[in-house]
Parts: C-alpha cells; structure tokens; sequence
C-alpha cells in the first residue's frame, strides 16, 4: 500500500512555457502533499506544502507565482511551473502524507527547460 | 528546529559484508525518525520509521535501525550488504507539524 504516482516521468519544454506534473495518492487519501526539488548529487529541498482545499504553504525563498499548486483533492496535488526558464530544469519529488507523521514519495519528475 | 546529520557522505562496502550508515538528529522533543533509500532517477522508497516504542525498528530488504536517545542517534544497518543495495539514504526527522528534515544523504557503493 501507500503508493504515490506522478506524471510525467520526464519533462522537456521550451523556454517562456508552463509545465504541470500531477502527483497522485493511488490508495490514500492525503490531506497534504509536499512538493520538493533535487539538484544533482544533492538532498530534497522543500519547495511547498499542500493542504486540500485550501492555499498552499510556500517555503522561504520559493515563489509562488512560478510555482503554482493546487490541491483540488483528497488524492491529487498539481505543480505548474509557470513560464520555465533553464534554471528551473531540476528533478521535481512530491510526497503525500498517510497519517499520521509518514511521508510516501512519487518516482519524481525530471524537467528540462531549453 | 530540528536538524538531521549524516556524517558520511559517501561509504563503500564489499557485497555480503555488514553496513551501518550514520544519523543524528536534534529535536527537543521524542522525534519521528525515518530512513528513506534513493536508487538513481528515482522517487524515495521508505525503508522503516521510529515513532514510539521499542528502539529497534525492522524495515524492508533486510534493514533495520535503532533509537538511541541518550546519542540522538538513529543508525541504519544491515548483516549483509547486495550489490542491489547501491543507492543514496536519507535519514529524516519529523516534528510535530507538517515539517520534515532530512540529512544530506550517504551514498553507498557496493564492491564485488
């Protein structure tokens, strides 16, 4: 059980476009869902947290309007990465959370901006 | 704040040979403690977690790690290292919010 899912796997845009990946719970619900970023040979960098229903949690640093989340439902959280420029290609992770404390990870989704 | 270390940064073992990776957390209070394995271009796969209870947590693929308190410890092992265990670990620590940390990572190697 606990299984994430994310889509796509892999991403490749053109500068000045907006990609959105998806990242599903199959068989939880999860009131949150965390977005995170990778760089190479690097540790998770938390990017957002969020909440059902409500505005999403964006931590220090992270801008908002670039990186628009929705999370319209028990089971699915959305990233879009409006107007991609070439520093934004990184390996995208999202989690959900099955409570009460435990994070279970999607397979990620690597961006590459041209 | 919590925080999570994990003092090495790269280890290599030979295939069938014993494997403890290192974590040490501060947190204030009893921490949520986690060990996450991450294989090259993949998600991270949950290996075992310490909420309460007894200090030695079983997880998956033979893994196992145990709370130490008194070293705010909480060292992943395994017996015997398989060439499929080459991969970056994560130790991480949770609070009682949302928040989650995690260590920098220990990649492992797995000699022949």
């Amino acid at each position: 059980g606990a299984v994430v899912s994310q889509h796509p796997s892999w991403v490749i845009c053109k500068s000045g476009t907006s990609v959105k990946i998806e990242c599903r719970s199959l068989d939880f619900q999860a009131t949150t869902m965390f977005w995170y970023r990778q760089f190479p040979k690097q540790s998770l960098m938390l990017m957002a947290t969020s909440n059902e229903g409500s505005k999403a949690t964006y931590e220090q640093g992270v801008e908002k309007d670039k990186f628009l989340i929705n999370h319209a439902s028990l089971t699915l959280s959305t990233l879009t990465v409006t107007s991609a420029h070439p520093e934004d290609s990184s390996f995208y992770i999202c989690s959900a959370r099955d409570p009460p404390k435990t994070q279970y990870f999607g397979p990620g989704t690597r961006l590459l901006v041209l | 704040a919590q925080s999570v270390t994990q003092p090495d940064i790269h280890i290599t073992v030979s295939e069938g040979a014993s494997l403890e990776l290192r974590c040490n957390y501060s947190y204030g209070a009893t921490p949520y403690l986690f060990w996450y394995v991450q294989s090259p271009g993949q998600g991270l796969q949950l290996l075992l977690k310490y909420f309460s209870g007894d200090t030695l947590v079983q997880g998956i693929k033979g893994f196992e790690a145990e709370f130490k308190r008194s070293q705010s410890s909480f060292n992943l092992r395994k017996p015997s290292v398989h060439w499929s265990d080459a991969a970056e670990y994560f130790c991480a620590v949770g609070a009682g919010n949302n928040d989650m940390r995690f260590g920098a990572g220990t990649r492992l190697t797995v000699k022949p």
